[in-house]
């Protein structure tokens, strides 16, 4: 149980193009979710917490007009990078709460802009 | 500025017990403990957590200090599929979010 998808796993766009990942729990409603951002040999870094029916939350430093986040229910979530620039290739991953404390990780995006 | 320190790599045998440690010096009473790992190219996976007492899985126990300023992650019998870099995280119980550090890098050996 517990598990968690994205779609796409892999994506390589143009620079100045939107790309949108969804991350999907695939057998429970997830109360919360949440998207973090990984470069090469460093550790995740917390993007934004979204809950579904409201605004999501970016931490400091995250541009929310760059990082679109929509939780339209309570088994999907979507990311949309807009006008996406080289500097934004990463490793994109989104978990989510089932209700209890511990977070399931979907298997991650990885991003490449040319 | 962490809330944990973790040793840098460490390697074990198959088939031995792994023991991870963690330090986590100012955790406040309401915070849990949290591990998870991350294998090469994949999201992070949960493994346990725990507030003050000892606690078990299936997959790890984690052992945590009386004075709750430390802990230790045990994989009872490691295997060449463990290898992966684990992160010990606190956390309060009413802010689920979690911040990484740079983790433990273990390594099972053969």
């Amino acid at each position: 149980g517990a598990v968690v998808s994205q779609h796409p796993s892999w994506v390589i766009c143009k620079s100045g193009t939107s790309v949108k990942i969804e991350c999907r729990s695939l057998d429970f409603q997830a109360t919360t979710m949440f998207w973090y951002r990984q470069f090469p040999k460093q550790s995740l870094m917390l993007m934004a917490t979204s809950n579904e029916g409201s605004k999501a939350t970016y931490e400091q430093g995250v541009e929310k007009d760059k990082f679109l986040i929509n939780h339209a229910s309570l088994t999907l979530s979507t990311l949309t990078v807009t006008s996406a620039h080289p500097e934004d290739s990463s490793f994109y991953i989104c978990s989510a709460r089932t209700g209890g404390l511990e977070q399931y990780f979907g298997p991650g995006t990885r991003l490449t802009v040319t | 500025d962490a809330k944990t320190t973790q040793p840098t790599s460490m390697d074990c045998a198959e088939g031995r017990a792994a023991n991870l440690p963690c330090n986590h010096s100012t955790i406040s009473g309401n915070e849990y403990v949290y591990w998870y790992r991350q294998i090469h190219s994949q999201g992070p996976q949960y493994i346990i957590h725990g507030l003050k007492n000892n606690e078990t899985n299936e997959m790890a126990s984690l052992i945590i200090t009386e004075d709750r300023k430390s802990s230790t992650l045990i994989l009872p019998h490691a295997t060449l599929r463990d290898t992966a870099v684990y992160y010990c995280i606190v956390s309060p119980s009413n802010d689920y979010k979690l911040s990484f550090g740079a983790g433990t890098t273990v390594t099972v050996r053969a």
